[in-house]
Order: structure tokens, then C-alpha cells, then sequence
């Protein structure tokens, strides 16, 4: 199975901050990958695929970069709602694996 | 709305079964696979189980392999999940996942989970 590694697990930030995120695969996995928000209490919430796509009605201050084997989520400019967990995940193999998530929380 | 409705969570004693299922609307399931992830209370997403658009596929995860059994009804629109011989570690919200594009690809709907709680 590919694993996924995810650093840091957390994070502490202000509003306003640049921040990334960094996701590491096992073995590469091309461009197969996403980037997911979740709240607590909610589903996961679509927000890259493909790496570097930005799913429809995702504000552009999150962004996506990377292929093979390392991949980062930068959000340019943090926002009071986007602190929250997010977690990569790889999609090249239909036994889809994730990373352990990193949670970002207020400074 | 396109939308995935899970049901059929409860609380089971250790060496239990159940099955829980899904339920959607607003898109044709039969055109797309499917999938069950996991997410245990304060822990981070496990995937569980593929269903093709035919059933004549299914993938399992090692930690539910011989256990849970995946299927679906594309007449009823509808997914389900067989869970058997549970245990203290099944304990999660059982969410329903579908592709972006019909078969291998990112989640972009979630069903809002159904909750399993395994404990005597």
C-alpha cells in the first residue's frame, strides 16, 4: 500500500498568515493526489485534486503544487474559517490512502 | 441536490453484526464506483472498501478484509456495508464516498456519516 506522510501535524497560525502544508508519498504517485478540509463534526470538504486543481467554489487563496512523491497545500492568506484539519490523500491506487492530517489552529 | 445519506449506525456488542447503508439522490449511482471510508472518534480518514459500477470489482482494506462485505443496489440507488465480527476498534463514523469522475478519483461528495459504536 502507498503511505501517506503529513507534516506538521500541527500548526499554529494568525489570520493573515501564509501557511503550507506538506504531504509526502511512499512511492510516486504522479499527479494523484488531494487535499480535503474537514471541521469538526463535519464530512471531509473537497478543496484540490490532481494536486494543483482547485475544486469548483474553493476560494483562490488555496493553493496546491507538487507531483511524484512530494506535494504542499498553501493557503496565502488565512481566514477565521479556514482553521480546521486537512488531510492529503492519493488516488493512484483504488485503495486510497491518506495522510494523518494536520491541524491548524488559531495562534 | 446530489447528495449520499447514510444510515443504519447503532451501538453492537463486540462479536456483533450490521449493516449500514446509503442512500443517493440527485445523480445516478449505477455510473459511478463506489466507496466507505472511516474516520474513529479524534482520528484522521481510513479508506475501507471499493465497489465497481458493476459489483464485479471490490477492494477491501487489510484491517476489515474477511469481515465486511461491500455491495450495492444501483436500482435503489443505494450502497451498503456488511459488518461482521466487529470490534472495540470498528468504532467510527462510516462515511460513503463518491469519485469526482465515475471511477478513480478524488472524493468530492461525502454522505454526513452514520456512527458505529462498538462497546458491551
Amino acid at each position: 500500500d502507498i503511505q501517506m506522510t503529513q507534516s506538521p501535524s500541527t500548526l499554529s497560525a494568525s489570520v493573515g498568515d501564509r501557511v503550507t502544508i506538506s504531504c509526502r508519498a511512499s512511492q510516486s504517485i504522479s499527479s494523484w493526489l488531494a487535499w480535503y478540509q474537514q471541521k469538526q463534526g463535519k464530512a471531509p470538504k473537497l478543496l484540490i485534486y490532481k494536486a494543483s486543481t482547485l475544486e469548483s467554489g474553493v476560494p483562490s487563496r488555496f493553493s496546491g503544487s507538487g507531483s511524484g512523491t512530494e506535494f504542499t497545500l498553501t493557503i496565502s492568506s488565512l481566514q477565521p474559517d479556514d482553521f480546521a484539519t486537512y488531510y492529503c490523500q492519493q488516488y493512484n491506487s483504488y485503495l486510497y490512502t491518506f495522510g494523518q492530517g494536520t491541524k491548524l489552529e488559531i495562534k | 441536490e446530489v447528495q449520499l445519506v447514510e444510515s443504519g449506525g447503532a451501538l453492537v456488542q463486540p462479536g456483533g453484526s450490521l449493516r449500514v447503508s446509503c442512500a443517493a439522490s440527485g445523480f445516478t449511482l449505477s455510473n459511478y464506483s463506489m466507496n466507505w471510508i472511516r474516520q474513529a472518534p479524534g482520528k484522521g480518514l481510513e479508506w475501507l472498501s471499493y465497489i465497481s459500477t458493476s459489483t464485479r470489482t471490490k477492494y477491501y482494506a487489510d484491517s476489515v478484509k474477511g469481515r465486511f462485505t461491500i455491495s450495492r443496489d444501483n436500482a435503489k440507488n443505494s450502497l451498503y456495508l456488511q459488518m461482521n465480527s466487529l470490534r472495540a476498534e470498528d468504532t467510527a463514523m462510516y462515511y460513503c464516498a463518491r469519485p469526482r469522475r465515475y471511477d478513480l478519483d478524488a472524493v468530492d461528495i461525502w454522505g454526513q456519516g452514520t456512527m458505529v459504536t462498538v462497546s458491551s
